[in-house]
């Protein structure tokens, strides 16, 4: 069936340094990758998606990338602040099933002063 | 304007009780889906809808979960026959059209089954 892996599971980062997350899928008909952050108590929110027509999409410190052969996709976050400190999740679609998106299981981002 | 709300943010209830969960979407937004999280665990879909029309539930996870849509606005998920493992978060995504479209996301509903 359709799966997202996601790693690393725990992350932990000093201020201003990088942080990258891995994810790859199994579903070669997914074609839309969104990414969010979820703060404790809050639901998911969407910091940045790419498709499949695209190898790559930035958004100030926030950047994402794609390879649709490896299937695999990356988010790549930049100069962290401690207010990135939260739980990131990875998904993916297909373009019909009304765009249900499939998970990964998540990253907990701890980024220290 | 306002996001996705869902109501109640909290619900205790004894297993085998019945409870009903709220969702309002984003006004005007045609696809509402439900996603069941597990703690620690990602968002896992459960069903979704287009309009009134349930048109995908094969996430629900037995026949105790039943979800509806009758005027294609807000949605109610009910669980009957409660039991503990259906502790979850319970979250609430609308987006304008559906597919490849941005999901908003509701600030979920935390049930504990006792």
């Amino acid at each position: 069936g359709e799966n997202v892996e996601q790693h690393p599971s725990t992350l932990s980062v000093q201020e201003g340094d990088s942080a990258v997350i891995k994810c790859t899928y199994s579903d070669s008909a997914s074609n839309y990758f969104p990414w969010y952050k979820q703060e404790l108590g809050k639901g998911p929110q969407l910091i940045i998606d790419i498709r499949s027509n695209v190898g790559e999409k930035k958004d100030q410190r926030i950047a994402v990338t794609l390879n649709k052969t490896a299937k695999h996709f990356s988010l790549h976050i930049t100069e962290t602040q401690p207010e990135d400190s939260a739980v990131y999740f990875c998904a993916a679609s297909r373009g019909n099933q009304g765009g249900k998106l499939i998970f990964g299981q998540g990253t907990e981002l701890s980024v220290k002063p | 304007g306002a996001g996705v709300s869902q109501s109640p943010r909290y619900k205790v209830a004894k297993r085998g009780q019945d409870v009903a969960l709220r969702c309002d979407p984003i006004s005007g937004h045609v696809s509402l889906f439900w996603y069941q999280q597990a703690l620690g665990q990602g968002p896992e879909f459960l069903t979704y809808f287009q309009n009134e029309a349930q048109l995908d539930k094969s996430g629900l996870p037995s026949d105790r979960f039943f979800a509806e849509r009758p005027e294609g606005s807000v949605s109610t998920l009910k669980i009957q026959r409660t039991q503990q493992e259906d502790s979850a978060v319970y979250l609430c995504a609308s987006s304008l059209l559906g597919q490849g479209e941005t999901q908003y996301f509701g600030p979920g509903t935390r049930l504990l089954v006792l």
